[in-house]
């Protein structure tokens, strides 16, 4: 079946412009995930969705960053003023649980390139 | 969660075994160990995850220590497509993190011909 899908799959804009990157999840997975990975870092939590409410969202790193999750299945990434700091690429997941099964599923990534 | 550790970087020949180690000396007994691998310019993939038994898919084998305190993950006949970034982690999936990821490092596994 389709995987989780994240668009665009590169997203070129220039310092303080506004950017929204899209994630669609695996259907039917309620929790949903962001991390952000920089050159040579593991992946960073950013936020976690559990259906449409925001559950935690201890990993966004200022206000200038936003994310919603209206019907509870897309996703939208919000950056607002960006600054060449934010250049990484944005991972989304969903997340299955059933028993002892309990995985996350990643899409390939947002790179964001901010000049 | 608890904080894990792993070798920066290995290596393994082509149809050998690749034992990646993990260190997780103050893991809680609520926690299990998670193995996600990350290839060139992918998402990370799920491997394999266990408490306290050993645990085998078709994938990998996990092995955990009776005092949980390190795993080995086992890729029994590596191939070139095994080369990626695998990550360890421990985490409480029921508790308040919300089974949000915290990756380290992880150790960078080149396979060989």
């Amino acid at each position: 079946g389709a995987g989780v899908s994240q668009t665009p799959s590169n997203k070129v804009t220039e310092k303080g412009k506004y950017v929204e990157l899209r994630c669609d999840p695996i259907s039917g997975h309620t929790a949903l995930y962001w991390y952000r990975q920089s050159l040579g870092q593991g992946p960073e939590f950013l936020i976690y969705f559990q259906g449409t409410g925001a559950a935690d969202d201890s990993g966004l790193p200022n206000d200038r960053f936003f994310a919603v999750r209206p019907e509870g299945s897309v996703s939208t990434l919000k950056i607002q003023r960006t600054e060449r700091g934010d250049s990484a690429v944005y991972l989304c997941a969903s997340r299955y649980t059933a028993g002892r099964t309990d995985t996350q599923y990643f899409g390939p990534g947002t790179r964001l390139t901010v000049l | 969660d608890a904080k894990t550790t792993q070798p920066p970087s290995m290596d393994c020949a082509e149809g050998r075994a690749a034992n990646l180690p993990c260190n997780h000396s103050t893991i809680s007994g609520n926690e299990y160990v998670y193995w996600y691998r990350q290839i060139h310019s992918q998402g990370p993939q799920y491997i394999i995850h266990g408490l306290k038994n050993n645990e085998t898919n078709e994938m990998a084998s996990l092995i955990i220590t009776e005092d949980r305190k390190s795993s080995t993950l086992i890729l029994p006949h590596a191939t070139l497509r095994d080369t990626a970034v695998y990550y360890c982690i421990a985490i409480n999936a029921g508790g308040t993190s919300y089974g949000k990821l915290t990756f380290g490092q992880g150790t960078i596994l080149t396979v060989h011909p």
